[in-house]
């Protein structure tokens, strides 16, 4: 049973749709997270939700939009996709008390031709 | 705010030999410390941690991480490599105050000769 599960897994679309990417954890986390891994590897904190609520909102283009229905569940919509947009996007989550290690699902590649 | 860097985007070591990773932290408070591995097209798994008990942290597959305060450093080590621990190397850092923002550095790629 996969804790962090992340879908779909692979999504080539064209400039200028609009896409969603679907997270569940079935750990119990009370934190989830979204981070964006670009080409050289490099990763970056896009959001992070406590409890529905969103405690990180980093300087991402407000095409960019979470949802968290409930603690189990972070989804990201993009909007008007640009090529820039092409990347790995990584969910994760966290137990508060942990010291924040995080749990990564298997990453959703996202390609905008 | 927490940042870390990471020595040398690409290390490559031979089968049997040491292999050591560098990361230097800079943190206003004291951190945090991670080290996560990545395989090829899967998420981030985590190596070890640091969260101030023992400066000496072992973690999966034989690496080990010395936290100095001195010198800022966490770096990754293993005695010797193997084939399979080629992968991406990540070292991160976060805040005790504030957890749920995780810092990564930029990535060391591995490679283990045969």
């Amino acid at each position: 049973d996969t804790a962090v599960s992340q879908t779909p897994k692979y999504l080539v679309t064209q400039m200028g749709n609009d896409k969603s990417i679907k997270c569940e954890q079935n750990l119990g986390h009370d934190t989830m997270y979204w981070y964006k891994q670009d080409s050289k590897k490099f990763l970056k904190i896009m959001f992070s939700y406590n409890n529905k609520e969103l405690i990180i909102n980093e300087t991402v283009p407000n095409r960019f939009s979470p949802k968290s229905p409930d603690k189990a569940h972070l989804n990201l919509h993009i909007n008007s996709l640009e090529l820039g947009d092409s990347a790995v996007y990584f969910c994760a989550s966290s137990r508060r008390g942990s010291a924040g290690e995080l749990f990564f699902g298997e990453g959703s590649r996202l390609t905008v031709l | 705010a927490q940042s870390v860097t990471q020595l040398g985007s690409h290390v490559s070591v031979s089968e049997g030999a040491l292999v050591l990773l560098r990361c230097n932290y800079s943190s206003s408070v004291p951190p945090y410390l991670f080290w996560y591995v990545q395989y090829p097209n899967q998420g981030l798994q985590l190596l070890l941690k640091y969260t101030s008990a023992a400066t000496l942290v072992k973690g999966i597959n034989g690496f080990e991480a010395e936290f100095k305060k001195s010198e800022t450093s966490f770096h990754l080590t293993k005695p010797s490599a193997h084939m399979s621990d080629a992968a991406e190397y990540f070292c991160a850092v976060s805040d005790p105050n504030n957890n749920n923002d995780m810092r990564f550095g930029a990535g060391t790629r591995l490679t283990v000769k045969p």
